[in-house]
């Protein structure tokens, strides 16, 4: 089983680009999770997804939208990107059980110039 | 907002030192409490995962304990080693909704 994969790994974008990462899991699992990672911030929420076909916003998802087609994938899309969203972006993935223990995706380093 | 905090941020320990941290969350809807082992340039994993008051868990040189009434969770390392040099978050998830708050993680650094 690969887990959780994210792709692209890396991704220099200018300021007013869009661009859509993708997060894929082979795991089966219901719930899946975009979260940005920034210095001295720890892991936020950027939204996330209960099952195939929903979304929901997290701690801060203003300048981002995600769609969950399929239950294995869960998109994350920047409109029109801005330098404030310059971060590492981690994907995961979780079921009911062991208290939706977290598994992650390798990240994704994004640079906004 | 729930707020989860750890401390100390970061710690530097010889090797071989024993060394814990703390992490604290609210302790009203306590669902399930994680904590995440992450080394530089990879990805969060977890290590453990505790649900009751009291719970302790181990693996290997690493255990951590749970207090729910008040708020708390410790995590231990003894006789710590060069590759235990990680930061250590912990997540706390309350009323069993399908989302998780992480703490802003203790960065420990082992010196050979």
């Amino acid at each position: 089983n690969a887990g959780v994969t994210q792709t692209p790994k890396f991704r220099v974008l200018k300021t007013g680009q869009s661009m859509t990462l993708l997060c894929a899991q082979d795991m089966n699992h219901e719930y899946m999770y975009w979260y940005r990672q920034d210095p001295g911030m720890g892991l936020r929420l950027i939204h996330y997804s209960v099952g195939e076909g929903t979304t929901a916003k997290g701690e801060v998802p203003d300048g981002y939208n995600v769609s969950r087609l399929k239950k294995q994938n869960f998109l994350l899309g920047l409109e029109s990107a801005a330098p404030s969203q310059t971060s590492v972006y981690f994907c995961a993935s979780s079921y009911p059980g062991q208290g939706y223990e977290q598994y992650f995706g390798p990240g994704t380093r994004l640079t906004v110039t | 907002i729930l707020n989860v905090e750890q401390s100390p941020q970061s710690l530097h320990v010889q090797e071989g030192d024993s060394t814990n941290f703390t992490c604290s969350f609210p302790s009203s809807n306590f669902y399930a409490l994680h904590w995440y082992r992450w080394e530089t340039a990879k990805s969060p994993e977890a290590l453990f995962v505790m649900t009751l008051n009291g719970d302790e868990k181990k693996k290997g040189r690493i255990s951590a304990t749970l207090n729910t009434k008040e708020g708390y969770s410790y995590l231990y390392i003894k006789g710590s080693q060069p590759e235990d040099s990680a930061t250590y978050l912990c997540a706390y998830n309350s009323g069993g909704y399908q989302k998780v708050t992480f703490g802003i993680g203790t960065k420990l650094q082992v010196i050979p």
